[in-house]
């Protein structure tokens, strides 16, 4: 198994433009959530969703999108970058029944 | 939902020595994850835990409900064990929150 995967490892945006992060996982997974980590800050959550077609708002979900067509996939969207989304993104998934977390390697973002 | 505050921020150790990170929150919670994030960035579960004490190597995790503490041990530390620590309170399914992590340096 892959485990979580995120692709790009790394992305410059200028303000203004719009860009997909993306998440998988192959071990069917219910639940998939989307983290940014901040300097001096803890990981906070964004977006989750517990399986195909839902979604929910975390804790800062301004300025992102996300959709869940497939158990696999949970994309992360950004319609128009800031600089105050510069930061490093988390995918992690889990099943639902269970608590722990599998996190995907990163994804370090710099918006100019 | 209250915050989670981990101590210390940094920590700087000698190999062999034995280092505790302490994590306390202030409602009540289901269950408190410990989390390693490595040099590299990446993020890996160490324990899960909502009660008492789990053990891996040399890694033990305590909880004591009653006071909202936890603390992670780690026992003969060694180089390889530098890296930040994160603690999580996981207040129902959905809805994690996390400490800003404890950097630890061990020194050979």
């Amino acid at each position: 198994n892959a485990g979580v995967t995120q692709t790009p490892k790394f992305q410059v945006l200028k303000t203004g433009q719009s860009m997909t992060l993306q998440c998988a996982q192959d071990m069917n997974h219910e639940y998939m959530s989307w983290y940014r980590q901040d300097p001096g800050m803890g990981l906070r959550l964004i977006h989750y969703s517990v399986g195909a077609g839902i979604t929910d708002q975390g804790e800062v979900p301004n300025g992102y999108n996300v959709s869940r067509s497939t158990t696999e996939d949970f994309p992360l969207r950004l319609l128009s970058a800031a600089p105050s989304q510069t930061s490093v993104y988390f995918c992690a998934s889990k099943r639902t029944e269970y608590n722990e977390q599998f996190f995907g390697p990163g994804t370090r973002l710099t918006v100019l | 939902k209250n915050e989670v505050e981990q101590s210390p921020q940094n920590l700087t150790a000698q190999e062999g020595e034995f280092i505790t990170i302490n994590c306390s929150y202030s409602v009540g919670i289901s269950a408190l994850h410990w989390l390693q994030q490595h040099p590299g960035g990446g993020i890996v579960s160490l324990f899960m835990l909502s009660s008492g004490k789990k053990k891996h190597g040399r890694l033990i995790a305590t909880i004591n409900i009653q006071e909202k503490h936890s603390s992670l041990h780690i026992t003969a530390s060694h180089p390889r064990d530098s890296a930040v620590y994160i603690c999580a309170a996981l207040y129902n399914n959905n809805d994690m929150r996390f400490g800003a992590g404890t950097r630890l340096t061990v020194k050979p």
